[in-house]
Parts: C-alpha cells; structure tokens; sequence
C-alpha cells in the first residue's frame, strides 16, 4: 500500500545549523508530495509542496526536491532559527480524497 | 479567502459522557471535510472523511461518528466516551477533486477523566 516514512526524531540542532529530515515514500502512479509544520499548540500549516517528479517545493527557506528514482521528499534548510523548532509531517497524496501522512519528526533549535 | 474554524479549543470530559465537536468552513463551496486524531507525541490518524453534504467515509472502527449536515459543516460526535478517545483532534478541508492540499483548523485538545 501506499505509505510514508520519516526519519525518527526527535532532532535537536544549534542555531543557524543546517537542516535535513528524510522523507521516503512508496506508492503506485505518481503521488503529490507536501510537507506540513505544526506549531506546539496549533493545527496544522502546509510548508510546502511538489507535484511531479524532480518539481522543488519551496517555502520560509525550506526547501525539498521531488525524486522518484530514491523516491524521497526530503526536507532542507539552510540556516535554522529558534523559531522553527515545531513538529514536520511528510506527507502524500495518491488518489482517494485522501493524505497518507508520516509520523512525524519533532525539530528543537537551541539559541 | 477561506478559513476553518474549530470549537471548542479545549475540551475535558468525563468517561461515558457524549461529545459533539463542530467544524466550519467559510469562503469556499463543496469541500471535502477530514477529521483527524492525534494521540501525544504521534502522528495523525484520519477518522473520517466527506465528499458532500451527508456523506461520511470511516476509516477507523471506534467510538466516534460523524456528521455533515451542511455543506461547510462537520461534526464529530461520541454517545459513550472512552478513555481512549483522550486526543487532539484536527479538523481540515481541501478543495474538491483531489490533489489538493489540505488546511487544518486549529484543533481541539480533548481530556477524558
């Protein structure tokens, strides 16, 4: 079936660090791919998305790249700020009205 | 433009007592409506979801039901609650058709006692 796995958190870097949570998919066809934040407290917000293979997603300084040879999503930033430390969900769409979400990775950025 | 509103934002209920949790959607015609739980420190599992006024797709066996009597409206519902119903629940929408990304209301923090 149709699913996502991210890399385990939790994952704590240092201010201005650089940043990858791995995303890596299976599914049939040709799924969208989305990354979305949450914000301790909060719902959900789209960060992000692609739509066909080798499209960039880009949004806040991240950024991923959509790769149907390793079939990953990943999730990169430059240079982190305290203010991003939250919980990232990778997430697809194959069909269905329906997401398939990952599990989840908490990020925490220390001053 | 569009935005969803989900209320209460916090809820604490005792065990065997009913729930009704309400979702809105304002801006926007013949969405497609989700509820989602998100039990601590986890992910997010889909309980429902609807195409259109009246139609309810179950993902899940459960304690929980839902509703759509309105075209923007969603509504989760419980007769009984359960210990295991304690969660975070998310409301969101997308756009008809699939495909679409999905915006999520702000949740509503449920606390059974």
């Amino acid at each position: 079936g149709n699913s996502v796995t991210q890399m385990e958190g939790p994952v704590t870097l240092s201010e201005e660090a650089f940043l990858t949570i791995n995303c890596t998919y299976t599914a049939t066809g040709y799924p969208s791919l989305f990354w979305y934040v949450q914000y301790p407290g909060e719902g959900l917000q789209l960060l992000l998305k692609a739509t066909k293979a080798d499209d960039k997603g880009s949004n806040k300084g991240f950024e991923a790249t959509y790769r149907k040879e390793t079939t990953s999503f990943h999730l990169e930033k430059g240079s982190v700020q305290v203010s991003d430390s939250a919980v990232y969900f990778c997430a697809l769409y194959w069909g269905a009205q329906k997401l398939v979400f990952g599990q989840g990775t908490r990020l925490t950025i220390n001053p | 433009s569009q935005t969803i509103h989900q209320w209460p934002a916090t809820l604490v209920q005792p065990v065997g007592s009913p729930l009704s949790l309400e979702c809105t959607v304002e801006g926007t015609s013949n969405p497609n409506l989700y509820w989602y739980r998100q039990a601590a420190g986890r992910g997010l599992q889909l309980l429902f979801y609807s195409v259109g006024i009246g139609q309810i797709s179950s993902e899940v066996p459960q304690n929980l039901s839902a509703s759509r009597p309105q075209d923007r409206q969603f509504i989760l519902s419980s007769k009984k609650l359960l210990l295991s119903d304690s969660g975070f629940y998310l409301c969101a929408w997308s756009g008809a058709g699939g495909n679409q990304p999905q915006h999520f209301g702000d949740g509503t923090r449920l606390s059974i006692l």
